[in-house]
């Protein structure tokens, strides 16, 4: 089946850990993104990658940092930078041609200790 | 920058009914705009997709319509079902119409009661 995977579901950090999400797409996309949802507010993005090796800050990229080594993995680092770190996160792919849409993983909640 | 505001908040519908859900965003420069549902807990599910050019996309009981000049686009559910019970979500490119960064409205909590 083709899709997007992110592991793990639920996270448990303690203050002060960084911490690693794993996004993992087969649909051979080229872009792919992360996504901040919390409690009554939309989805921002916190970074973005159009292509392999590059990657670029999106609304809320402080505190987080990414990789993108290959084309299927899009790896997003919490680091103890983040305040307020509680949130869901979402993954997303898409072709990156203008007219395409966004597909989206299943999300990874993450909690503060 | 692009804002999009969906209205209402929430609703609550008995089975059956028809309903409109609302979408409207402040920068008409968009290549598209694309409407999501999301169960409790779970990831976004894609539902359409209009392009700028379009201005109606249809799939099963969902219709969505796009109005660029004025800067709005509503979602229509008919006959309604329990299942259908999500929130709704619509998101459009931010300005300058690349399709990288879109921008989310809050969402339309919708429960549709048996």
């Amino acid at each position: 089946d083709g899709g997007i995977t992110q592991s793990p579901k639920y996270l448990f950090r303690k203050e002060g850990q960084n911490v690693t999400l794993s996004c993992e797409q087969n649909l051979n996309h080229d872009a792919m993104y992360w996504y901040r949802q919390d409690p009554g507010q939309g989805l921002r993005l916190i970074y973005y990658s159009q292509i392999v090796n590059d990657f670029q800050k999106g609304d809320i990229a402080e505190g987080y940092s990414v990789s993108r080594e290959k084309k299927e993995s899009f790896p997003l680092t919490v680091t103890s930078a983040q305040k307020n770190p509680t949130a869901f996160y979402l993954c997303a792919s898409s072709s990156g041609r203008s007219w395409d849409e966004q597909f989206f993983g299943p999300g990874t909640r993450l909690t503060v200790l | 920058k692009q804002e999009v505001t969906q209205i209402p908040a929430a609703l609550s519908v008995p089975e059956g009914e028809n309903l409109v859900l609302n979408c409207s965003f402040t920068d008409s420069a968009i290549y598209n705009l694309q409407w999501f549902r999301q169960d409790p807990g779970k990831g976004l599910t894609s539902l359409l997709l209009i392009q700028s050019s379009q201005r109606e996309q249809t799939s099963g009981r969902l219709n969505a319509s796009l109005d660029k000049s004025s800067g709005r686009s509503t979602l229509y559910i008919a006959a309604s079902q329990p299942g259908d019970s999500a929130t709704y979500l619509c998101a459009v490119p931010n300005s300058g119409g690349s399709n990288y960064k879109l921008t989310f409205g809050k969402g339309t909590l919708l429960t549709v009661n048996p």
